[in-house]
This record gives C-alpha cells, sequence and structure tokens, in this order.
C-alpha cells in the first residue's frame, strides 16, 4: 500500500545544476500537486496536473518545470537551482471531487548552496 | 482569492489538557474544508474533512465543525496526548471541484508535555 513515494528524501545541490525530483502514485489518481513548504509561510502550490499530458502553474512556478506523461508520474524538474530554491518539497495526489483529500508523499528535503 | 487563517503558534500543553486551534476561511461558494496534521520529518496525513455547513468531522478524539455563518472550522480535542505533538494544518478546497489546489493556513506547532 504505498501511495504517494518521492524520491530522493535528501538532496543538497550547488547553485546553477539542475534536478528532478521524482513523484510515483499508485491510487489511479487523476490530480497530482507539487507544493514547497518553508517555514512561516505553510505550502505553496508550484504546479499541478489534472491528468497525463495536462500541466498548469501554481502560485510559485518560477524555477520550476513538470511534464506528466502517465497517469502515475509528476515529476518536478529544478532547472538551474537557487539558494532561495531550498525548501521541502512534497507531492500529492487526489481524485476528483472537491470532497476528496489530498494524499501526501513523505517529501523530499532540498537545500541548495 | 481563497484564504485560511489559523492561530499562530506554538502552544505548548500538559498531557490530558484540552486544545482549541482556531481556524477561519475566506471562499466564495461552499468549500470543503480540512484538518492535516504533520509529524516530525513525515508528509501530511489527513486527520478529518467537513464538506457541508454544519457537518462534523471527527477522529482520533479530534473534531472540528463547519460553521459558514462564522466562516471558521476550529480543530479541538478534550484530552491531548504527548503523542499529539505534530504541526497542524487548516485547508480548504473551493466549490469548483479544484481539489488539486489546496489553500493551506500557514500551521500551528503542538507540543504536548508529559
Amino acid at each position: 500500500n504505498a501511495g504517494v513515494t518521492q524520491t530522493p528524501k535528501f538532496q543538497v545541490l550547488k547553485t546553477g545544476q539542475s534536478m528532478t525530483l521524482q513523484c510515483a502514485q499508485d491510487m489511479n489518481h487523476e490530480y497530482m500537486s507539487w507544493y514547497r513548504q518553508d517555514p512561516g509561510m505553510g505550502l505553496r502550490l508550484i504546479h499541478y496536473s489534472v491528468g497525463a499530458g495536462i500541466t498548469d502553474q501554481g502560485e510559485v512556478p518560477n524555477g520550476y518545470n513538470v511534464s506528466r506523461s502517465t497517469t502515475e508520474d509528476f515529476p518536478l524538474r529544478l532547472l538551474s537551482a537557487a539558494p532561495s530554491q531550498t525548501s521541502v518539497y512534497f507531492c500529492a495526489s487526489s481524485s476528483r471531487g472537491s470532497n476528496q483529500p489530498q494524499h501526501f508523499g513523505d517529501g523530499t528535503r532540498l537545500s541548495i548552496l | 482569492g481563497n484564504s485560511v487563517t489559523q492561530m499562530e503558534g506554538p502552544v505548548t500543553l500538559s498531557e490530558e489538557a484540552f486544545l482549541t486551534i482556531n481556524c477561519t476561511y475566506t471562499a466564495t461558494g461552499y468549500p470543503s474544508l480540512f484538518w492535516y496534521v504533520q509529524y516530525p520529518g513525515e508528509g501530511l496525513q489527513l486527520l478529518l474533512k467537513a464538506t457541508k455547513a454544519d457537518d462534523k468531522g471527527s477522529n482520533k478524539g479530534f473534531e472540528a465543525t463547519y460553521r459558514k455563518e462564522t466562516t471558521s472550522f476550529h480543530l479541538e480535542k478534550g484530552s491531548v496526548q504527548v503523542s499529539d505533538s505534530a504541526v497542524y494544518f487548516c485547508a480548504l478546497s473551493d466549490s469548483g471541484g479544484s481539489n488539486y489546489k489546496l489553500t493551506f493556513g500557514k500551521g500551528t506547532l503542538l507540543t504536548v508535555n508529559p
């Protein structure tokens, strides 16, 4: 019963490097989202997807790229890492319907030096 | 736009004390309301939810009632335990079905001492 799986759990990057945070869900959920969590800020939406091949920007999309080629996977790409992107990143999935909760992964803690 | 305001923490209580964490929201229509809990080093877990006015969500001794007249969804527990120490987030999804973009409060850190 895996749910939402995120890899890696921890990562340290240098400024300017690129990397991909992986997210996979096995619940056949249509919707998937990426959030970042910063101290005192709660969770802020980066990008989201309402189905394979469909993505859109959230509140803080700059510096990030996403794609969704399958229902299960929704990777988040950092194009050129900056110290301001140091954060904890959470992937979430849900089925359609405003009363359906999102299910979260355990997060990726990312540090940019 | 939508917004959620929850009481600033941190909140420190002794075991068996009564807990209230206030949450108010701004949204058009009839949003669904959620409380999530985050234990140290883990992701967010759904604690309870309410999807229409006057609904009461409950789980693990926690309760919250959807009050449309006061736009509130306060979290309560009658007797907290050390194991309840965590960060609690109030969140909403709007009535348009866009539950892929929850709006979260900033979180309240609860510490329960033995």
